[in-house]
């Protein structure tokens, strides 16, 4: 039972244009959510992250919005940049006391064209 | 301040053959985390320790064992492998326990084939 999807594999974007990365959870205990990215052969590095009592998280070109009602969140990335070309995972923890248990989703590979 | 490293990188072991997966941390973190990834299934909890002395399960223990030998390192053991643990294997290590979210830093990855 997957319980964070990420129902896009794949998304292709130019440069200069925005990118728009969707994950939908099914756990209501989820409060808090994350976004890695991943280069090939190396680890997911954190990007950025939300708690559910906001609904907009901005860091520079990065910006995850958390839609509680439909359990769906999703990272917009304006301008895109080649340098974003990689995998991102979405990723839920519960809180209380499993802040450290992440749920991943599967994955969503980003292709920036220049 | 190399962060989270992972020996080996690579390994090929036939079924039933054992091995330890390495982790070590130099960022005085209290909590560690492995990982396993398959294609299709994102990143899963395999272990994780959540201050030194602790270790628990996470989504999918079962083949694994784990030592969390001091506060720097975290080891992973495989005593008897099957062909459907091949996949890459994380690490991952973060600044405080489980009381609130912390950042949690991954190494590079162990890429095991089990024939």
């Amino acid at each position: 039972d997957q319980q964070v999807k990420q129902n896009s594999p794949s998304l292709s974007v130019q440069e200069g244009r925005i990118s728009i990365l969707n994950c939908d959870y099914t756990n209501s205990m989820f409060d808090y959510f994350l976004w890695y990215k991943k280069y090939p052969a190396e680890g997911p590095t954190f990007l950025i992250s939300i708690s559910s009592i906001k609904d907009k998280n901005e860091d520079g070109r990065f910006t995850v919005f958390l839609n509680k009602s439909a359990k769906h969140l999703s990272l917009h990335i304006v301008p895109s940049q080649p340098g974003d070309s990689a995998v991102y995972f979405c990723a839920a923890s519960s809180g209380g006391t499993s802040y450290g248990k992440l749920t991943f989703g599967q994955g969503t590979i980003l292709t920036v064209h220049p | 301040n190399a962060g989270v490293t992972q020996t080996p990188k690579f390994q090929v072991l036939k079924t039933g053959q054992s091995m330890t997966l390495q982790c070590a941390q130099d960022m005085n973190h209290n909590s560690m985390y492995w990982y396993r990834q398959d294609p299709g299934m994102g990143l899963r909890l395999i272990y994780y320790s959540a201050s030194e002395g602790t270790t628990d399960k996470g989504e999918v223990p079962n083949g694994y064992n784990v030592s969390r030998l001091n506060k720097r390192e975290f080891s992973l053991r495989l005593e008897s492998a099957a062909p459907s643990q091949t996949s890459v294997y994380f690490c991952a290590s973060s600044e405080g326990g489980f009381t609130s979210y912390n950042e949690q830093f991954f190494g590079p990855g162990t890429r095991l084939t089990v024939l």
